[in-house]
């Protein structure tokens, strides 16, 4: 079983959704949750990094960590055409990264 | 901004040929990995690296070597390319080993193994 399991996917909303994109991890070791954006045909970008269970925003974005679960959200309100793209979540243990497999939006105007 | 910089985008090569993939990064950052990214199957880690003249194989080695002469620069090197070899690789580094913090990404090499 992968350390990190990540929705698969693809997902297909409509502009202006609400979109939901959720991971769960076995490892409690891991300190550390981040969310990245790929765009097709290029590198990850870092989207949301956070350090603790709760709730973190970033304008459009919020992260969501539980730790006693063992699951992180990432929740993207009035999503937008341009936020098409895979996302993956990731856990850090020591410098050290895990990454789900990604999740595909597709966000129709 | 952090930023990583992979030499090439798009590189085609023949098979048996040495192949080196070169990553600068910018930040002075201690830690810096090399990853191959294929359908279905997700980041795998190659190799990475704590520090100047340090290595460490990652899950999938077989058939790469590392060097990192420089602290900013870390070069994977396909010893004797194979066709299974194709794929996306991807660099990222990032602060020392304890300080817990997240990984950044360069572009990508997109490379071909003919």
């Amino acid at each position: 079983q992968k350390e990190v399991e990540q929705d698969p996917g693809p997902l297909s909303v409509p502009e202006g959704a609400i979109v939901s994109l959720n991971c769960t991890y076995s490892n409690s070791a891991f300190q550390y949750f981040m969310w990245y954006r790929q765009y097709s045909r290029k590198g990850p970008e870092l989207l949301m990094y956070t350090y603790s269970s709760g709730n973190k925003e970033d304008g459009r974005f919020t992260a969501q960590v539980d730790k006693s679960s063992k699951y992180i959200s990432l929740f993207i309100r009035d999503s937008q055409p341009s936020d098409s793209a895979t996302y993956l979540c990731a856990m850090g243990d020591a410098g050290k990264s895990t990454f789900g497999d990604g999740t595909t939006l597709t966000v129709k105007p | 901004d952090v930023k990583v910089t992979q030499s090439s985008r798009y590189l085609v090569k023949r098979t048996g040929e040495k192949v080196f993939l070169e990553c600068v990064q910018d930040m002075d950052h201690e830690n810096m990995f090399w990853y191959r990214q294929d359908p279905g199957l997700g980041l795998r880690l190659i190799y990475f690296s704590y520090d100047v003249k340090m290595k460490e194989k990652g899950d999938i080695p077989e058939g790469y070597s590392v060097s990192r002469e420089k602290k900013e620069r870390f070069s994977l090197i396909l010893e004797s390319a194979s066709t299974n070899q194709t794929s996306m690789y991807l660099c990222a580094s990032s602060f020392y080993e304890s300080s817990n913090q997240p990984q950044h990404f360069g572009d990508g090499t997109r490379l071909s193994i003919l």
